[in-house]
């Protein structure tokens, strides 16, 4: 079945940039999305990407999408301690009535001062 | 928009309760979400909503687990009876029909205790 994957943990220092990647298997994708999750609150939409896209960049954040290799990453530029926060990644799936996003566990970006 | 609303967004209680758990979608949202949050699994889709009718169960762990969607505008949770393995973050959320990407808005969480 679909999978997204993503690896659990980074630490970087402040205003470094990070980079948080992710594969998924389902090359039928169209959409792949970013989320933010802050302690103690629900997943906030960062940014998404169409799959007929190779980059996208809003503000400080880049998506880098590879279809080839079903590879998606995020950079974010000049990482600030507010963005210490869990990201998760994840693909949409479906049609019609019948659609979902397919979720990675997340990873932890640890911002270090 | 106020954004998802959940209720309560803690809930206590003891092993063999009846739990409900309860969402306002945003308005004019056509699908609904509820997911649960632990350590240990993630975040795993319970079961989903489109224009108010349950589309896929599939993630809802037994029987004990129940979902409703009378109107466009409610839905609930329900786990009767609790038990202390049921202890986790209870998300809803909604996405827009036709919205770009058909990404999904969540609400804060219902953080769920079973003692």
């Amino acid at each position: 079945g679909e999978d997204v994957e993503q690896s659990l943990f980074l630490s970087v220092r402040e205003g470094d940039s990070s980079v948080i990647n992710c594969t998924y298997t389902d090359s039928s994708s169209t959409y792949l999305y970013w989320y933010k999750q802050e302690p103690g609150a629900g997943l906030q939409l960062l940014t998404y990407i169409f799959s007929n896209m190779d980059m996208k960049q809003d503000q400080r954040l880049t998506v880098l999408l590879n279809k080839k290799d079903k590879h998606l990453s995020l950079r974010i530029a000049d990482t600030q301690t507010g963005d210490s926060a869990i990201y998760f990644c994840a693909e949409f799936e479906g049609a019609g009535n019948n659609r979902k996003l397919i979720w990675g566990l997340g990873t932890s970006l640890a911002v270090n001062p | 928009d106020a954004g998802v609303i959940q209720s309560p967004r803690h809930e206590v209680t003891e092993m063999g309760q009846e739990v409900t758990l309860r969402c306002k979608p945003i308005s004019g949202h056509n699908s609904l979400f509820w997911y649960r949050q632990t350590m240990m699994r993630g975040l795993e889709l319970l079961i989903y909503f489109n224009n108010n009718v349950p589309i896929d169960d599939s993630g809802m762990p037994e029987d004990r687990f129940s979902a409703k969607m009378p109107n466009a505008s409610f839905s609930t949770l329900k786990i009767q009876p609790s038990e202390p393995r049921d202890s986790a973050v209870y998300f809803c959320a909604s996405s827009p029909e036709g919205g770009a990407g058909y990404e999904q808005y969540f609400g804060p969480g219902t953080r769920l205790t079973v003692t």
